[in-house]
């Protein structure tokens, strides 16, 4: 039990639409990460919050989209949905120096 | 740019067998290094996070070892169970963060009873 935790868990979607996930982060962690991960594939990195500022991106397009809250909650959110979107969103927490993460459960989307 | 690959990408063996997981990175300059395991449809979980500094980490009946300066690590696993079964995949960090990670595309084990 990470203490991570994202909803919803599965949700469709089509194209052109747009989606909001969320994460709570552990208790006490305040960088949020957060990840998308293709069938089959490794997760890619999409970019990461750190006390409310986003403080780091991959090489995902502007229509993907972060926000981190006073409560280190965070949301990504992502405009114009395309088909390859689909894929497992997956939130990271960390609160220390050693650089550990931990993983929540993630969020199933399917663009159609 | 990082790039990490993972060998093999599956590997079947019987309960009880020692194995090896092989992951290779192209840029030494990491934070560190995490293994972590996934079962199917579901998130990570942290097995074992290895300090730039430190050349390995052991956690019950796993060990994982660092060689930053070949760019490689391995996770061993002692005495393979069927609850072992699912993805491990390793993930230095780096690119100015140590939450950064880069992932492979992790080794699939399957451990037959």
């Amino acid at each position: 039990e990470t203490g991570v935790t994202q909803s919803p868990t599965h949700l469709i979607k089509t194209r052109g639409q747009q989606v909001t996930l969320r994460c709570s982060s552990q208790s006490g962690h305040n960088t949020v990460s957060w990840y998308q991960q293709a069938l089959g594939q490794g997760p890619q990195f999409i970019f990461q919050y750190y006390r409310e500022e986003e403080n780091g991106r991959g090489n995902f397009p502007p229509r993907f989209s972060g926000l981190q809250f006073p409560n280190y909650s965070s949301e990504l959110n992502v405009n114009a949905l395309e088909l390859d979107d689909s894929a497992l969103y997956l939130c990271a927490s960390s609160g220390t120096s050693v650089g550990e993460l931990f993983f929540g459960e993630g969020s199933r989307l399917t663009v159609l | 740019k990082q790039e990490v690959t993972q060998i093999p990408a599956a590997l079947s063996v019987p309960e009880g067998e020692n194995l090896v997981l092989n992951c290779s990175f192209t840029d030494s300059a990491i934070y560190n290094l995490q293994w972590f395991r996934q079962d199917p449809g579901k998130g990570l979980t942290s097995l074992l996070l290895i300090q730039s500094s430190q050349r390995e980490q052991t956690s019950g009946r796993l060990n994982a070892s660092l060689d930053k300066s070949s760019g490689r690590s391995t996770l061993y696993i002692a005495a393979s169970q069927p609850g072992d079964s699912a993805t491990y995949l390793c993930a230095p960090s780096s690119g100015g963060s140590n939450y950064k990670l880069t992932f492979g595309k992790g080794t699939l084990l399957t451990v037959n009873p």
